[in-house]
């Protein structure tokens, strides 16, 4: 079946510790996002890519970073500069129809916790 | 720019009664709207979805009919089960962030039996 596998389910970090949270899908997505889910909050955008080797910051970039290298993956690192990494991380696909509105599809999430 | 805005939780009721989950939107252009579901420790799944004024999304007994002179996308339900516990969260399109989505900060639901 296709989808967005997202790994690790749970992941732990030390202070001024890089950490990457893996997001793969293959459902020949050209778009790929990461957001971030804080309680009451609702999802906020992280980055986004809509083509291999390209990526846009979206509302809260700072002490995050990415990288598409391929289609199926497109890899979140939160760094130590981000003072307030502990949160739910959701990866999202879709096409890049915008006339067609396509849906984005969900990861399964990482859930993110600060040692 | 564009924001969504979908009325405050918890939203706690009992089983079979009817359901009405208050969604707002202000976008230039001409958005399509979504309504996700968020299950315990899941992902979102799409829910439904409408793409032009007047428009109606169902699923699962699900409705929400895309209202361009109110600004409005409000998810209802005639009768809600237990297994329909879970967050509910309205999105529009983006037009300026190519194909990202804008959420609302989502609506907890609790039926209890």
């Amino acid at each position: 079946d296709g989808g967005i596998t997202q790994s690790p389910k749970y992941l732990f970090r030390k202070e001024g510790q890089n950490v990457t949270l893996s997001c793969e899908q293959n459902l020949n997505h050209d778009a790929m996002y990461w957001y971030r889910q804080d309680p009451g909050q609702g999802l906020r955008l992280i980055y986004y890519s809509q083509i291999v080797n390209d990526f846009q910051k979206g509302d809260i970039a700072e002490g995050y970073s990415v990288s598409r290298e391929k289609k199926e993956s497109f890899p979140l690192t939160v760094t130590s500069a981000q003072k307030n990494p502990t949160a739910f991380y959701l990866c999202a696909s879709s096409t890049t129809e915008v006339w067609s509105n396509q849906p984005q599809h969900f990861g399964d999430g990482t859930r993110l916790s600060i040692l | 720019g564009d924001s969504v805005t979908q009325m405050e939780g918890p939203v706690t009721l009992s089983e079979e009664a009817f359901l009405t989950i208050n969604c707002t939107y202000t976008a230039t252009g001409y958005p399509s709207l979504f309504w996700y579901v968020q299950y315990p420790g899941e992902g979102l799944q799409l829910l439904l979805k409408a793409t032009k004024a007047d428009d109606k999304g169902s699923n699962k007994g699900f409705e929400a009919t895309y209202r361009k002179e109110t600004t409005s996308f409000h998810l209802e339900k005639g009768s809600v089960q237990v297994s329909d516990s879970a967050v509910y969260f309205c999105a529009l399109s983006a037009e300026q962030a190519g194909t990202a989505l804008i959420f609302g900060k989502g609506t907890t639901l609790s039926v209890s039996s």
